[in-house]
């Protein structure tokens, strides 16, 4: 049972537009929701988090937005670069003292 | 229960001292990550090893080293331990070993270095 969902295998997006990529959850008590950036061979990088008490959060071009009532989440990149393309997991933790539980990741490829 | 082992759990030790956390990858997985999660950061990637060679190295420090096992499990060995290393070390299981196949987390040691 997945409890945190990427329903989007992958996603194609002109460079300079935005890119935004979704995710889900399903449990209500996660309280801190995390983005990593993948290339291919290397581990996840931590991209972006948000706490579950917060709506959005800014990191330069990456901004994430937590819809708590709808359990969901996004990230947006404004504007899309090439070096973004990569693959994107959403994650959540239930707790401090919790491991991060992963989606299964977006692939996201930025068109010149 | 994602097929992946870890051992122990817990382990509490002194600052300067070694520790080995050991990690057994589901069956048939031929790679396995190792990723530390600190208190407020993300998972850090820290090396991965695929079918005995290191294929990727992360944020992984001098005084941390890793070995995979001909019966494919892992050792981290951790060694003159600071108070900074305590955090939750995960280590991550898949078949292939591009990376980008779905990762299957094991349930961390938890280490608190005193």
């Amino acid at each position: 049972d997945q409890q945190v969902k990427q329903n989007s295998p992958s996603l194609s997006v002109q460079e300079g537009r935005i890119s935004i990529l979704n995710c889900d959850y399903t449990n209500s008590m996660f309280d801190y929701f995390l983005w990593y950036k993948k290339y291919p061979a290397e581990g996840p990088t931590f991209l972006i988090s948000i706490s579950s008490i917060k709506d959005k959060n800014e990191d330069g071009r990456f901004t994430v937005f937590l819809n708590k009532s709808a359990k969901h989440l996004s990230l947006h990149i404004v504007p899309s670069q090439p070096g973004d393309s990569a693959v994107y997991f959403c994650a959540a933790r239930l707790n401090r003292d919790d491991k991060i539980i992963f989606g299964k990741g977006t692939r996201l490829h930025i068109l010149p | 229960d994602s097929g992946v082992t870890q051992t122990p759990k817990h382990l509490i030790t002194a600052t300067g001292q070694r520790v080995t956390l050991r990690c057994s990858p589901r069956s048939g997985d031929l790679s396995v990550y190792w990723y530390q999660q600190s208190l407020d950061q993300g998972l850090q990637f820290l090396i991965q090893y695929y079918n005995g060679e290191e294929r990727a190295k992360g944020n992984i420090l001098e005084r941390f080293s890793a070995q995979q096992f001909p019966d494919l499990h892992s050792e981290l060995n951790l060694s003159s331990l600071e108070l900074g290393d305590s955090a939750l070390y995960f280590c991550a299981s898949s078949v292939s070993g591009t990376g980008l196949d779905e990762q299957y987390f094991g349930p961390g040691t938890r280490l608190t270095v005193t």
